[in-house]
């Protein structure tokens, strides 16, 4: 039974660029959540998908946008890029509002 | 709004010994509260949650508790290991599945 998967696991862009970043749940969970996580801090929720919709969202700017697909897989995209995105992105998923797991996140380097 | 605090923000034991991690919440709504372990480079791991119609929960060496009226839990590890050494979040659930995370404990356990 796959855990929860992120990719790319690395990825360098340029201020003013768009990123996406794709997340796969653990096999049987429905809910995907997306977390910021700046160096030294505690992740910080982006926003969260239930059968393919947005159900929740954080303190975050418009140019953080996601999707949830048929096969409750993820992705986050991120337009405009600023030096103060450069973070690890973690994707959780859970089955309904039932205990998260965590992947192992996508470290986002802008410069 | 919601926010989670969490203290200390390091904490240094010898190996035996035990250590405590305090976490407070603002919002009375919350239902849920799991603890995170979080080793360099890693993912977060959930070691241990707790729900608000109990008080305590224990693992093996892992314990948390929880106060609902002071809104504050508490992690505690005993006869810790120098494996016990990483990063520890504490979480709150507010609405549905958003959660909202504390700043993060570096526990240092000393051979």
């Amino acid at each position: 039974d796959a855990g929860v998967t992120q990719s790319p696991t690395h990825l360098i862009k340029t201020r003013g660029q768009q990123v996406t970043l794709r997340c796969s749940p653990k096999s049987g969970h429905d809910t995907v959540s997306w977390y910021q996580q700046a160096l030294g801090q505690g992740p910080q929720f982006i926003f969260q998908y239930y059968e393919e919709e947005e159900r929740q969202r954080g303190n975050f700017p418009d140019r953080f946008s996601g999707h949830q697909f048929p096969n409750y897989s993820s992705e986050l995209n991120v337009n405009a890029l600023l030096l103060g995105d450069s973070a690890l992105y973690l994707c959780a998923s859970s089955l309904e509002v039932n205990e998260q797991y965590f992947g192992p996140g996508t470290r986002l380097t802008v410069t | 709004g919601e926010n989670v605090e969490q203290h200390p923000s390091t904490l240094s034991v010898q190996e035996g010994d035990s250590a405590v991690i305090k976490c407070t919440y603002s919002d009375s709504a919350s239902n849920y509260f799991p603890w995170y372990k979080q080793e360099l480079g890693k993912r977060p791991q959930l070691i241990i949650d707790i729900r608000s119609n109990v008080g305590e929960k224990k693992d093996q060496r892992i314990a948390v508790t929880l106060n609902k009226t002071a809104k504050h839990f508490s992690l505690h590890i005993t006869e810790t290991q120098p494996e016990d050494s990483a990063v520890y979040f504490c979480a709150a659930r507010y609405n549905f599945n958003k959660f909202y995370f504390g700043s993060g404990t570096k526990l240092n356990v000393k051979p």
